[in-house]
């Protein structure tokens, strides 16, 4: 089982492009999302999905979009790269059984924006 | 909107036990989860309170006061390998699949 699968790990970009950030999960985990990491702020949410077609935004969704078009692939798109997106960005899965909603996090990807 | 807060920095000797402590603000209360994550790692899950009382899984217990919107991590005879961030976590009453990290404790352990 390959869990939570993000690519690519590291990305340099320049202000102003855009890229996607791919994540794909192999567990047939209903919920995914997806969060950004920054030193001294934890985990801040930008979008989630409960399900193929349907997302919602979380805390910080400005630059960012989603979609999700099946159960296993939530790609993250950063539509004109600003130096602010300079972030460690991790994907999510859970299922909901049993209340815990146990997250399951790709090894992350780490974004730099000049 | 959810919150919680965190002790930034925990420093505590090999050994010994430590206490992180959360304080959460939410609209509706579906449990309490705990995460750690080791420098340049993903986090991961720790443990998890939907009622009052102490759970304990090993060396690490969690501890969930609903009534005041508390709870704390216990880790007991730490090891090295514990220096890590820990964060814990509440759902949105708004979705399952919604959520929010407090902004996490760094333990760091001495010899």
């Amino acid at each position: 089982n390959a869990g939570v699968t993000q690519t690519p790990k590291f990305q340099v970009l320049k202000t102003g492009q855009s890229m996607t950030l791919q994540c794909a999960q192999d567990m047939n985990h209903e919920y995914m999302s997806w969060y950004r990491q920054d030193p001294g702020m934890g985990l801040r949410l930008i979008h989630y999905s409960v399900g193929a077609g349907i997302t919602d935004q979380g805390e910080v969704p400005n630059g960012y979009n989603v979609s999700r078009s099946t159960t296993e692939d939530f790609p993250l798109r950063l539509l004109s790269a600003a130096p602010s997106q300079t972030s460690v960005y991790f994907c999510a899965s859970s299922t909901e059984g049993s209340g815990a909603n146990v997250l399951t996090f790709g090894a992350g990807s780490r974004l730099t924006v000049l | 909107g959810q919150s919680l807060e965190q002790p930034s920095e925990v420093t505590a000797v090999e050994g010994a036990i430590v206490q992180i402590n959360c304080t959460y603000q939410t609209s509706g209360f579906y449990g309490l989860s705990w995460y750690q994550q080791h420098d340049g790692g993903a986090p991961t899950f720790l443990s998890y309170n939907a009622l009052d009382g102490l759970e304990e899984t090993g060396r690490f217990s969690s501890f969930l006061s609903r009534s005041d919107s508390y709870g704390y991590l216990l880790l007991q005879e730490l090891q090295m390998k514990d220096s890590a961030s820990y964060f814990c976590a509440v759902r949105d009453p708004s979705s399952a699949s919604k959520i929010i990290f407090g902004s996490g404790t760094r333990l760091s352990i001495r010899p």
